[in-house]
């Protein structure tokens, strides 16, 4: 069965400092795997996605991915954090021959000023 | 402007009390999904479907009802609604049934069962 680990409920970082939201995975062969950003009384807006080939994937607003298949890990990152990232942001795996998502429980960021 | 719409927004009802979430998109995909979002676990797949008339169970399909007899319309019913079900729920599209094509996702419906 696929499932997806975010091990920390909630990440606060100073604004301007880099960021990182982990994100572990477990599905049998090779996944597809994506980043979504929920902010308050929206829906969620797609950042970035892994398919194939380079492990260090580039999304909107300088989010970045680094895909590690010996981690399956998918930690998702930027240089520097601005008080707008402040959201939720969701990890979720898609099996490469499947027809199902599955996503992880979300990471609440929270950008300091 | 390419999106995916859902009404209600906010629905209020009391136990047992049929009722429909509706969903359309306006971008020509092939895959429709229901999600319903809890604190602490996350979106999880209601049911998704394919193509028109294909239709599969998610991870959480008890309680739930789907139809797909046009390729931009996939509503979803609550039979008899129950206090667990309620949730915030989202409907997303994707262009392709497989492989890495990502999702869009509508507003949300917040849905609370009395």
């Amino acid at each position: 069965a696929q499932s997806v680990a975010q091990p920390e409920d909630q990440v606060n970082v100073a604004e301007g400092n880099p960021l990182t939201v982990k994100c572990t995975y477990s599905v049998s062969g090779n996944p597809y795997l994506f980043w979504y950003v929920q902010y308050p009384n929206r829906g969620l807006q797609f950042l970035l996605k892994y398919i194939t080939g380079d492990n260090l994937v580039k999304g909107s607003y300088g989010f970045e991915a680094e895909f590690n298949k010996s981690q399956t890990s998918f930690h998702l990152k930027k240089p520097s954090a601005l008080v707008s990232d402040s959201a939720l942001y969701f990890c979720a795996v898609r099996a490469r021959y499947g027809q199902n998502f599955v996503f992880g429980p979300g990471t609440r960021l929270s950008v300091l000023p | 402007e390419a999106q995916v719409t859902q009404n209600p927004r906010y629905l209020i009802t009391v136990t047992g009390k049929k009722l429909t979430v509706t969903c359309s998109q306006n971008m020509n995909h092939e895959y429709m999904s229901w999600y319903r979002q809890d604190p602490g676990l996350g979106l999880r797949q209601i049911y998704y479907s394919m193509n028109v008339e294909v239709t599969d169970k998610g991870d959480v399909p008890e309680g739930y009802k789907v139809s797909r007899k046009e390729k931009r319309n996939f509503p979803l019913i609550l039979e008899s609604p129950s206090p667990n079900q309620t949730s915030l729920y989202f409907c997303a599209s994707s262009f392709l049934a497989g492989g890495p094509n990502e999702q869009f996702f509508g507003p949300g419906t917040r849905l609370t069962v009395l």
